[in-house]
């Protein structure tokens, strides 16, 4: 079945990069997506991209993707205390855009 | 717009006690979806809809059962609670069309003892 992997925890210098990554199984997955989740709240959509993209640039986040891998990218350039999260990888699989999740990446930025 | 609300956002049940959740969005979506989310396993759904009317099982509806009479609504029941159901519930909506993101509610964190 579809299954997407992450690893669980990441720990960063404010102002460095964070490069969170994820695995997927699905190989017809369409779109990819990258949910953040803060403290006590709801999952708010960062990005996503399309199956036939291999790059995606949005201000400080960069979303690369390896379809031959399976493997899909996060990167947030001069990572900020405000990124601390837990960050989430998606893949949309079967019909009705049903998302099939990672465990999520929690992202702990310190000075 | 609101967006996406649940009630209740806390809720403490004792084992065999039964409860609704509720998902309203006003935005119109066609697509809802009921997700559970536990400790190290993201959110996995339980059941989903694609329009008023209209509901479908996901990847865990086992013990749970859902109901949309008005499209706004998305209503989640446990007729007979169990620890095992002791997670944190999110409801999601979205509009037809591909691509398109789902829009999430602040949870609901239920306990069943």
């Amino acid at each position: 079945g579809e299954d997407v992997e992450q690893s669980l925890f990441l720990s960063v210098r404010e102002g460095d990069s964070s490069v969170i990554n994820c695995t997927y199984t699905d190989s017809s997955s369409t779109y990819l997506y990258w949910y953040k989740q803060e403290p006590g709240a709801g999952l708010q959509l960062l990005t996503y991209i399309f199956s036939n993209m291999d790059m995606k640039q949005d201000q400080r986040l960069t979303v690369l993707l390896n379809k031959k891998d399976k493997h899909l990218s996060l990167r947030i350039a001069d990572t900020q205390t405000g990124d601390s999260a837990i960050y989430f990888c998606a893949e949309r699989s079967g019909g009705y855009n049903k998302l099939i999740f990672g465990a999520g990446t929690r992202l702990a930025v310190h000075p | 717009n609101a967006g996406v609300t649940q009630t209740p956002k806390f809720r403490v049940l004792k084992t065999g006690q039964s409860m609704t959740l509720l998902c309203a969005q006003d935005m119109n979506h066609e697509y809802m979806y009921w997700y559970r989310q536990d400790p190290g396993m993201g959110l996995r759904l339980i059941h989903y809809s694609v329009g008023e009317g209209t509901t479908a099982k996901g990847e865990v509806p086992d013990g749970y059962n859902v109901s949309r009479l008005k499209k706004q609504n998305f209503l989640l029941g446990l007729e007979s609670a169990a620890p095992s159901q002791t997670s944190v519930y999110f409801c999601a909506s979205r509009p037809t069309g591909t691509g398109n993101e789902q829009f999430f509610g602040p949870g609901t964190r239920l306990t069943v003892l």
